[in-house]
């Protein structure tokens, strides 16, 4: 099964930008690329996704290399509100669009 | 839209009894979704439905039981509550079973078992 790898965790002050790094070398053509992230007490909210291209939103930018096997989340403008933990996530095609999640990145921002 | 909400919030049980947690989605949404997260883990499917009438298993279905008789609703059942189900539970709903789109969740219960 294709899996991630994030660090465990992550430090950024405040009104900086963040690039937070996954790797996933054993990822497949038809794997997309999921972030998501959990603020404390609350559930998951989706940020962003993608499958080969960069792709930009409101609240953040997704960069995929060339390879696929790895991608960077970038956080422009890092707040206090932003401190969560961010997971990255390959969607595994079981007959349903289900997302496995791992242990994710705890970013802290600093006043 | 209130999205997806889960009730109850909080809920303390004990071993052997029963219970259902609520999720109901006002979005119209295909899929529909239950996992566990327990304390410093990443979250963990339970079960998940791609529509009305349709269930399957995640990757710890064991204790759980689900159904889906509306688009709106998905509960979760715990027939004899066990202290290793002491964990929060979310729920998550997404437009459509088969293309990509985010999952939007609920805020999650958070059950205890004694």
């Amino acid at each position: 099964d294709a899996k991630t790898t994030q660090p465990n965790s992550m430090e950024s002050n405040e009104e900086e930008p963040v690039h937070l790094p996954c790797n996933h070398s054993t990822i497949s053509g038809t794997d997309y690329i999921h972030w998501y992230r959990q603020l404390p007490s609350q559930g998951p909210e989706y940020v962003i996704h993608g499958l080969t291209s960069n792709v930009n939103n409101r609240m953040a930018s997704l960069a995929i290399a060339e390879d696929r096997k790895s991608s960077t989340l970038i956080l422009h403008r890092a707040t206090l509100r932003d401190a969560a933990v961010y997971y990255c996530i390959l969607s595994r095609f079981t007959g349903a669009n289900n997302l496995f999640f791992g242990t994710g990145t705890r970013l802290t921002v600093i006043p | 839209n209130a999205g997806v909400t889960q009730t109850p919030k909080f809920q303390v049980l004990k071993t052997g009894q029963s219970m259902t947690l609520q999720c109901a989605q006002d979005m119209n949404h295909e899929y529909m979704s239950w996992y566990r997260q327990d304390p410093g883990m990443g979250l963990r499917l339970i079960h998940y439905s791609v529509g009305a009438g349709i269930t399957d298993q995640g990757e710890v279905p064991n204790g759980y039981n689900v159904s889906r008789s509306t688009t709106e609703d998905f509960p979760l059942r715990l027939l004899s509550a066990a202290p290793s189900q002491t964990s929060v539970y979310f729920c998550a709903s997404s437009y459509s079973s088969t293309v990509i789109y985010g999952y939007t969740f609920g805020s999650g219960t958070r059950l205890t078992v004694v």
